[in-house]
């Protein structure tokens, strides 16, 4: 499994913009770039996806770089709901692949108020 | 919106003893997958599983565990000697026939090992 490398730890102020980067420079043709996120005490949460392009959803955007060895997960308006440990994830979808998910260290995201 | 369950949320045992932490996946999901998180270190894959058999499972998943989906509908993990080092948190997970396969995880069972 290609390997992804995040900062240990990130702050953000309430209601301003994050910017998580992920490096992933092994990444193969077939790997998708997850983000998953886990606030304290509870599961991990899927939060995007993308393969090339990039990608919004209600719950932030993910700008993948032309040559896909890095991403950045972008939180528009940061709230204290956001204070989580952020995960990115290489998932190689192709035919075989039983679709685990190999978790790093993640980053860990406080957001003051 | 759908969701991932799990019961007990809490779970305690002596070591030496069998648990079956059970889980109730998205009910039109076909993966399902089990991972633990040990206090202060990150998720651990344990097992996938698909058409009713096991399609992969890491170094952690020796014999003395083992799945099931004995109705349908319920998604068993069973440890069958608990261990001191059992302790943790476990996640059932599961998703979907479509890419990506974006994963959905239940709230969890703490695992307390005495």
């Amino acid at each position: 499994d290609a390997k992804t490398t995040q900062p240990n730890s990130m702050e953000s102020n309430e209601e301003e913009p994050v910017h998580l980067p992920c490096n992933h420079s092994t990444i193969s043709g077939t790997d998708y770039i997850h983000w998953y996120r886990q606030l304290p005490s509870q599961g991990p949460e899927y939060v995007i996806h993308g393969l090339t392009s990039n990608v919004n959803n209600r719950m932030a955007s993910l700008a993948i770089a032309e040559d896909r060895k890095s991403s950045t997960l972008i939180l528009h308006r940061a709230t204290l709901r956001d204070a989580a440990v952020y995960y990115c994830i290489l998932r190689d979808v192709g035919s075989g692949n039983t679709g685990k998910l190999i978790f790093g260290q993640g980053t860990t995201l406080q957001v003051k108020p | 919106e759908p969701e991932v369950t799990q019961t007990p949320s809490h779970q305690v045992t002596q070591m030496g003893q069998e648990v079956i932490l059970r889980c109730v996946p998205i009910s039109n999901h076909l993966y399902f997958y089990w991972y633990r998180q040990i206090l202060g270190q990150k998720v651990e894959f344990l097992v996938s599983f698909y058409n009713n058999e096991i399609s992969e499972k890491s170094e952690i998943f020796d014999d003395q565990f083992s799945v099931e989906r004995p109705d349908g509908s319920n998604f068993t993990l069973k440890i069958r000697s608990t261990k001191l080092e059992d302790s943790a948190m476990y996640f059932c997970a599961s998703s979907g026939q479509t890419l990506p396969y974006e994963q959905y995880f239940g709230p969890g069972t703490r695992l307390t090992v005495t």
